[in-house]
C-alpha cells in the first residue's frame, strides 16, 4: 500500500496568512494526488485533484503542486472559513489512501 | 445539483450485520464509479470500497475484505454497502462519495454514523 504522510499535523495562522501544507507518498504517484478539506461536523470536499487543478467553485486562493513523491497545499491569503483539517488522498492505486490529516486554525 | 443521503447507520453488537444505503440524485448515477470512506471518531479518513459504475469491478480495504460488500442498484439510483461481523473497531462515521472516473471523490454524502458496541 501506498503511505501518505502530511506535516505538519497541524498549524495556527493569521487571517492574511500564506498557509502550505506538505503531502509526501512513500513511492511515486506521478501527479494523482488529491487534496480534501473537512470543516468540523461537516463532510470532505475537494479542493485540488491531480495535483494543480482547482476543482470547480474552489477559491483561487488555493494551488496545488508536485509530482512524484512530494506535493504541496499553499493558501496564498489564509481566510476565516479555511479552519478545517486538510487530507491529502493518492489516486494513483488501490488501496485509495489518504494522508493523516493537517489541523488548520485561525489565531 | 448533486446529492447523496446516507441512510441505514445504527447500533449494532459485535458480530452483527447492518446494510447501508447511499440514494444519488441530481446527476447520471449509472456513469460514475461510486465510493465508501470512513472516519472513526477523531481520526481520519479511511477508504473501505470502490464500484464501477456498472457494478462487475469492486476493490476493498484489506481491513474490511471478506466482511463488507459493496454493490449498486442503478435502476433505484441507490448504492449499498453490506457489513457483516462487524468488529468494535469498524465504528465510524461511513460516507458515500461519488468517482469522477480518475479515483477523485468530487461529492460526499453527509454520513451515517455506525457504532459496534455491546
Amino acid at each position: 500500500d501506498i503511505q501518505m504522510t502530511q506535516s505538519p499535523s497541524s498549524l495556527s495562522a493569521s487571517v492574511g496568512d500564506r498557509v502550505t501544507i506538505t503531502c509526501r507518498a512513500s513511492e511515486g504517484i506521478n501527479t494523482y494526488l488529491n487534496w480534501y478539506h473537512q470543516r468540523p461536523g461537516k463532510a470532505p470536499n475537494l479542493l485540488i485533484y491531480a495535483a494543480s487543478s482547482l476543482q470547480s467553485g474552489v477559491p483561487s486562493r488555493f494551488s496545488g503542486s508536485g509530482s512524484g513523491t512530494d506535493f504541496t497545499l499553499t493558501i496564498s491569503s489564509l481566510q476565516p472559513e479555511d479552519s478545517a483539517t486538510y487530507y491529502c488522498q493518492q489516486s494513483y492505486s488501490t488501496p485509495l489512501t489518504f494522508g493523516g490529516g493537517t489541523k488548520v486554525e485561525i489565531k | 445539483q448533486v446529492q447523496l443521503v446516507e441512510s441505514g447507520g445504527g447500533v449494532v453488537q459485535p458480530g452483527g450485520s447492518l446494510r447501508l444505503s447511499c440514494a444519488a440524485s441530481g446527476f447520471t448515477f449509472s456513469k460514475n464509479g461510486m465510493h465508501w470512506v470512513r472516519q472513526a471518531p477523531g481520526k481520519g479518513l479511511e477508504w473501505v470500497a470502490f464500484i464501477r459504475f456498472d457494478g462487475k469491478n469492486k476493490y476493498y480495504a484489506d481491513s474490511v475484505k471478506g466482511r463488507f460488500t459493496i454493490s449498486r442498484d442503478n435502476s433505484k439510483n441507490t448504492l449499498y454497502l453490506q457489513m457483516n461481523s462487524l468488529r468494535a473497531e469498524d465504528t465510524a462515521v461511513y460516507y458515500c462519495a461519488r468517482d469522477t472516473s480518475s479515483w477523485v471523490l468530487d461529492y460526499w454524502g453527509q454520513g451515517t454514523l455506525v457504532t459496534v458496541s455491546s
